[in-house]
C-alpha cells in the first residue's frame, strides 16, 4: 500500500477499547475543523467535522471535541474495531471564511485484536 | 455512487515529459482542489478552484498548472516534470461554504526519474 508518511505518532490500543487521538492546532482564526481517515492506498476519508461555535459533535462511535483556549482538537472513537487502523488527519481552515486547509501530520492508530 | 475520480492512478514518467492527471467528481461540487502528499510533510494545497474558470494558487503551486473549463472537471498538468514533483497527489471536491468537507479521490502516485 501507500506509505503516507515516515515516524508518525503511533497509537496502539486494544480492540474494544476507546481512542483518543489529539491534534494541536495554531491559527487561532481557524472556525472549521474537520478529522479525516486515511487507509493504506486510499484517500482521505471524511469522518466528522466540528465548527468554531460548538465544543463537542458526536458522530457514529465517534466524538471530536474542540477547546479553543488551546487550540486542541480530539477525536475519540469508541469500542475501536480492527477496521480502524489507520491513519487519522485533522484538519483547519485558513480563517473565518476561508476554503482552504491545513492538515496535520497525522497519528497512525493500530488496533491489536 | 458519489465519487472523485483521478487518473491515472500510477505513472512512472521521465523529466520533461508533459503530463496531465485528470480529476472528475459527479456531486456538482463548486470547490475543487489539488494535494501532494510528501512523507514527513503531510498533505500540502498546489491549487484550487472556486467555480468554473476561476482558479487560485495553494501552498506549493511552482511546477503545475491547472483548469477548469467544466465544474466536474479539474485537471492538474505538470508541463515539465522534475524528479521534486515525485509524489502522491489527491484531487478533493466539495460544495460551496467554508464550512463543507472535501471529499478526496484515492490519489495518483507520480514517478519522475
Amino acid at each position: 500500500g501507500e506509505s503516507v508518511g515516515l515516524h508518525l505518532p503511533t497509537l496502539s490500543v486494544q480492540e474494544g477499547d476507546n481512542s483518543i487521538i489529539n491534534c494541536a492546532y495554531s491559527n487561532s482564526a481557524s472556525d472549521y475543523f474537520i478529522w479525516y481517515k486515511q487507509e493504506s492506498g486510499k484517500g482521505p476519508q471524511f469522518i466528522i467535522d466540528i465548527r468554531s461555535n460548538m465544543d463537542k459533535r458526536q458522530g457514529q462511535r465517534v466524538t471530536v471535541l474542540l477547546n479553543k483556549t488551546v487550540k486542541h482538537l480530539s477525536l475519540q472513537i469508541a469500542a475501536t474495531q480492527p477496521g480502524d487502523s489507520a491513519v487519522y488527519f485533522c484538519a483547519e481552515n485558513k480563517g473565518a471564511g476561508s476554503y482552504q486547509l491545513t492538515f496535520g501530520k497525522g497519528t497512525k492508530l493500530s488496533v491489536i485484536p | 455512487e458519489a465519487q472523485v475520480t483521478q487518473n491515472p492512478r500510477y505513472l512512472i514518467t521521465v523529466t520533461g515529459k508533459k503530463l496531465t492527471v485528470t480529476c472528475s467528481q459527479n456531486m456538482n461540487h463548486e470547490y475543487m482542489s489539488w494535494y501532494r502528499q510528501d512523507p514527513g510533510l503531510g498533505l500540502r494545497q498546489i491549487y484550487y478552484s472556486m467555480n468554473v474558470e476561476v482558479t487560485d494558487k495553494g501552498d506549493v503551486p511552482e511546477g503545475y498548472k491547472v483548469s477548469r473549463k467544466e465544474k466536474r472537471n479539474f485537471p492538474l498538468i505538470l508541463e515539465s516534470p522534475s524528479p521534486n514533483q515525485t509524489s502522491l497527489y489527491f484531487c478533493a471536491s466539495s460544495l460551496k461554504g467554508s464550512n463543507q468537507p472535501q471529499h478526496f479521490g484515492d490519489g495518483t502516485r507520480l514517478s519522475i526519474l
